[in-house]
């Protein structure tokens, strides 16, 4: 069993629709990441978070610590919304946080 | 205030080549990290690094693989004698510490022959 676990892989939808997506770890964390990642392209981050709750324009993040699961919400989704969204988690180590471990990545299509 | 960059932005080596990819972080970023992405697979941790030294290598593979970050100049991972299986998009990323947030480089695709 993956560390972190997405659902859903595969995600289409029509514009304006509210997008939800999900992300289960099973290990202790630091902090938890979205990232968006476009198709041949680079790797964006779009949260880092601990605890609660994140807003940035149309896209809300939130985490729940007890049940080691976080979403991501995408309100009024438009095309230009179509990428990969994926989760990763932080541990911390002696020396500070490890690197990223990754989940599978969400693949979103937004449909005019 | 310029962003990660890594160069180059594709390279393509032939069998039993050697490729080198170069990271330099965000200025005022002292840490690296080092991630793979397989062709129809997720990203997967490599190499961390501060300057002059490896934090942990843990995901590195054993034989052919090496990175360091020298006290001037970018991050390198170096990758002896490539194989096909080498093929892949390596991203770097940098943070001001440990606790923030990683920033991501536009990653350098290696194509092995």
């Amino acid at each position: 069993k993956n560390e972190v676990e997405q659902s859903p892989q595969n995600l289409t939808a029509q514009e304006g629709e509210f997008i939800t997506i999900n992300c289960s770890y099973s290990v202790g964390i630091s902090a938890l990441h979205w990232l968006q990642q476009h198709p041949g392209g680079g790797i964006v981050s779009l949260f880092m978070l601990s605890s609660g709750k994140k807003k940035h324009g149309r896209l809300i993040a939130t985490i729940n610590i007890q049940e080691k699961h976080s979403s991501l919400h995408i309100t009024a989704s438009h095309p230009r919304d179509s990428a990969v969204y994926i989760c990763a988690v932080s541990r911390f180590s002696g020396g500070g946080a490890d690197g990223l471990t990754f989940g599978k990545g969400t693949h979103l299509i937004i449909q005019p | 205030n310029a962003g990660v960059m890594q160069n180059p932005r594709h390279l393509v080596r032939r069998r039993g080549q050697e490729a080198r990819l170069r990271c330099s972080p965000m200025k005022g970023h002292s840490h690296v990290y080092w991630y793979r992405q397989l062709p129809e697979e997720g990203l997967k941790f490599m190499v961390y690094l501060q300057k002059e030294n490896i934090i942990d290598e843990s995901g590195m593979p054993k034989e052919r693989f090496s990175a360091e970050f020298p006290k001037e100049g970018p991050s390198i991972l170096r990758i002896q004698q490539v194989v096909r299986g080498d093929s892949a998009a390596y991203f770097c990323a940098s943070s001001l510490d440990p606790y923030n947030e990683q920033f991501f480089g536009p990653g350098t695709r290696l194509t092995v022959l």
